[in-house]
């Protein structure tokens, strides 16, 4: 079982908006910055933002990430087909010393 | 161009041993932190180790603690997870990955390296 808590899946049609959560604790999400990550099939996770919020190259501002108290989102809006893939939270935890993830959500553009 | 290249991933009985290398390169290697990520089949995202840019700070996951160990070479630009008394829940596809510090900031992946344990 994941520490953060994701649902496993969320769909949404073409051009529609869909937001996906991310709940956590006071020594994660809570005093830490959240991390995101868009899996592909097949493929090797790819991080959607820096530190800084910044979107890295190729990450169109369709996607963005908000945090309050120990939650965390991300939002992507004007849906497309290559969105479909997995999507993953995380956050270092200042109990366990080390990083953690939300157990992943599965977005499917219908 | 940033890369990361892992190798070493193979089939092993449980209870054995395996060692995992990753090839970094476009960067210089030893100005980054970095960590091995797992990923069980079908299933998400596991933390497994970290190491400091200058191998001072180490930390592993409680699941693999006194089982694998971390290292990394600056001047091979590799880094390295020696796994010992290997289990069934260890099976996973291994990801090498840049860490920014101690968050969870992960900025640069190699494409893994599949470690199956089975008898």
């Amino acid at each position: 079982q994941s520490i953060l808590t994701q649902p496993p899946s969320a769909s949404g049609t073409p051009g529609q908006r869909v937001t996906i959560s991310c709940s956590g604790t006071d020594s994660n999400i809570g005093v830490n910055s959240v991390s995101w990550y868009q899996q592909l099939p097949g493929t090797a996770p790819k991080l959607l933002f820096s530190r800084d919020h910044q979107r890295p190259s190729g990450v169109p501002d369709r996607f963005s990430d908000s945090k309050s108290g120990t939650s965390a989102s991300l939002a992507i809006s004007g849906l497309r087909s290559e969105d479909e893939a997995d999507y993953f939270c995380a956050a270092w935890d200042d109990s366990l010393n080390g990083p953690v993830f939300g157990g992943g959500t599965k977005l499917t553009v219908l | 161009q940033l890369h990361l290249l892992e190798s070493g991933g193979d089939l092993v009985k449980p209870g054995g041993s395996l060692r995992l290398s990753c090839a970094a390169s476009g960067f210089t290697f030893g100005h980054f932190h970095m960590a091995w990520v797992r990923q069980a089949p079908g299933k998400g995202l596991e933390w497994v180790s970290y190491i400091s840019s200058d191998t001072g700070t180490r930390y592993s996951a409680d699941s693999v603690r006194g089982r694998f160990t971390i290292s990394r070479d600056n001047t091979k630009n590799s880094l390295y997870l020696q796994m010992n008394s290997l289990r069934a829940d260890d099976t996973a596809v291994y990801y090498c990955a840049r860490q920014i510090g101690t968050t969870a900031f992960f900025d640069l992946w190699g494409r893994g390296t599949l470690v199956t344990v089975s008898s």
